[in-house]
């Protein structure tokens, strides 16, 4: 289907574990980015990529690690997830030139 | 990117048509102005975006004031559908940061 597509929607793990949240794109979007959502504020970047093998920080990307090595996907890792990284994760991609953004659905996280 | 800044909330009875502030004073030449809202739970949905002349859509219309200072996103007959979450982001074209919300306007439509 087209679109793009977030995995797994929601997520239990413990603290201090490695997890990997997936995001998949159909339309060969140039941008994509990591957003978190928390209660109480709104949508916060945690990164951004402009293509293939380019990435780059956004405002809060302290225990995240990304990579890019296709276009259509954007996996999202904490290394060794906290607390505090419990949260609502959305994944967005847009071509970039004058053009809207796409959101996926968001996953779930909780660390436990 | 300008900051902007939106009333926490606002009602709106269904059938009328919803007025949504947004005030951007420090926006630049080459700043666009973007909507999007979110309905509890989803991800994001794009409606709308304009540089200096007013816009339309199927969804809404945007008015942006001459000194580019501040805009309106209507929405002409708003249904309990509309109730959302909607955010006012001013961003440059192209920009790979281009997209940086703030908290965003709770629109409730009432019956």
């Amino acid at each position: 289907d087209a679109g793009i597509t977030q995995s797994p929607r929601y997520k239990i793990t413990e603290t201090g574990r490695q997890v990997t949240l997936m995001c998949h794109q159909t339309w060969s979007h140039s941008y994509m980015f990591w957003y978190r959502q928390d209660l109480g504020h709104g949508l916060r970047l945690i990164y951004y990529s402009a293509a293939a093998d380019i990435t780059d920080k956004g405002e809060v990307p302290d225990g995240y690690v990304v990579s890019r090595s296709k276009t259509e996907n954007f996996p999202l890792t904490l290394e060794s997830a906290t607390r505090s990284q419990t949260s609502v994760y959305f994944c967005a991609s847009t071509q970039g030139v004058n053009t809207e953004a796409f959101f996926g659905q968001g996953t779930r996280l909780t660390v436990v | 990117d300008a900051k902007t800044t939106q009333p926490t909330s606002m009602d709106c009875a269904e059938g009328r048509a919803a007025n949504l502030p947004c005030n951007h004073s420090t926006i630049s030449g080459n700043e666009y102005v973007y909507w999007y809202r979110q309905i509890h739970s989803q991800g994001p949905q794009y409606i709308i975006h304009g540089l200096k002349n007013n816009e339309t859509n199927e969804m809404a219309s945007l008015i942006i004031t001459e000194d580019r200072k501040s805009s309106t996103l209507i929405l002409p007959h708003a249904t309990l559908r509309d109730t959302a979450v909607y955010y006012c982001i001013a961003s440059r074209l192209g920009s790979a940061r281009q997209l940086t919300f703030g908290s965003g306007t709770q629109l409730t439509v009432l019956p």
